[in-house]
């Protein structure tokens, strides 16, 4: 079974920049989560989508980022513009459903460094 | 709301002794809890779950983790440390809702050393 999968692995831009980030899920996983994870901090979740609609974004910083799920597979991440605190990595998962019980599979996450 | 407290930031056992890895939590209701663990450069793996049955849980590679309710506690054991453990573990809570998000803590890196 394929895991999640995410890219780019690793991002270098300029503040002020824009940088979108793509993910896809495990097939038939109908919740996908957004993490942020900087240096040293566990995992911090952004948004949380159930099929395509979003369950949870009350920690997503809505001036800058955006997400949406379209078609309830794929998800694609944007931030615009970049800060320099935006600068850790951006962790997809998935799970089969939003229960607490369910579990998450984690993709290899997107490094970015903002500069 | 819930919290989760790692204690130590960092943890060096010997390669063959006890590790453990000290998580404590905070819930104003039942709560499920997780273990996970982060190699370089990866995305976490699920150790182990708790999720009110059992209250000593079994996980990979040798891991488990008893809930203490009277001390709001999940510390993570493994009898034996081996090399290939040498990675960042993630405690993480969650409540019993039907969308319910988890909440991680700050982390604890374990070095095994020879």
């Amino acid at each position: 079974e394929a895991g999640v999968a995410q890219s780019p692995r690793y991002k270098i831009i300029e503040k002020r920049q824009s940088v979108a980030f793509w993910c896809n899920p495990i097939s038939g996983h109908a919740t996908l989560y957004w993490y942020q994870q900087i240096l040293g901090q566990g995992p911090k979740l952004l948004i949380q989508f159930q099929n395509n609609g979003v369950v949870d974004d009350s920690q997503l910083p809505k001036d800058r980022f955006s997400a949406e799920r379209l078609k309830g597979v794929d998800s694609t991440l944007k931030i615009q513009p970049a800060k320099l605190e935006d600068s850790a990595v951006y962790l997809c998962a998935s799970s089969l459903g939003p229960s607490g019980s369910y579990e998450q599979y984690f993709g290899p996450g997107t490094r970015l460094t903002v500069t | 709301a819930q919290s989760v407290t790692q204690l130590g930031s960092h943890v060096s056992v010997s390669e063959g002794a006890l590790v453990l890895l000290r998580c404590n939590y905070s819930s104003s209701v039942p709560p499920y809890l997780f273990w996970y663990v982060q190699y370089p450069n990866q995305g976490l793996q699920l150790l182990l779950k708790y999720t009110s049955a059992a209250t000593l849980v079994k996980g990979i590679n040798g891991f488990e983790a008893e809930f203490k309710k009277s001390e709001t506690s999940f510390h993570l054991t493994k009898p034996s440390a081996h090399m290939s453990d040498a990675a960042e573990y993630f405690c993480a809570v969650t409540d019993t809702g039907t969308a319910s998000k988890l909440t991680f803590g700050t982390g604890t890196r374990l070095q095994v050393t020879l």
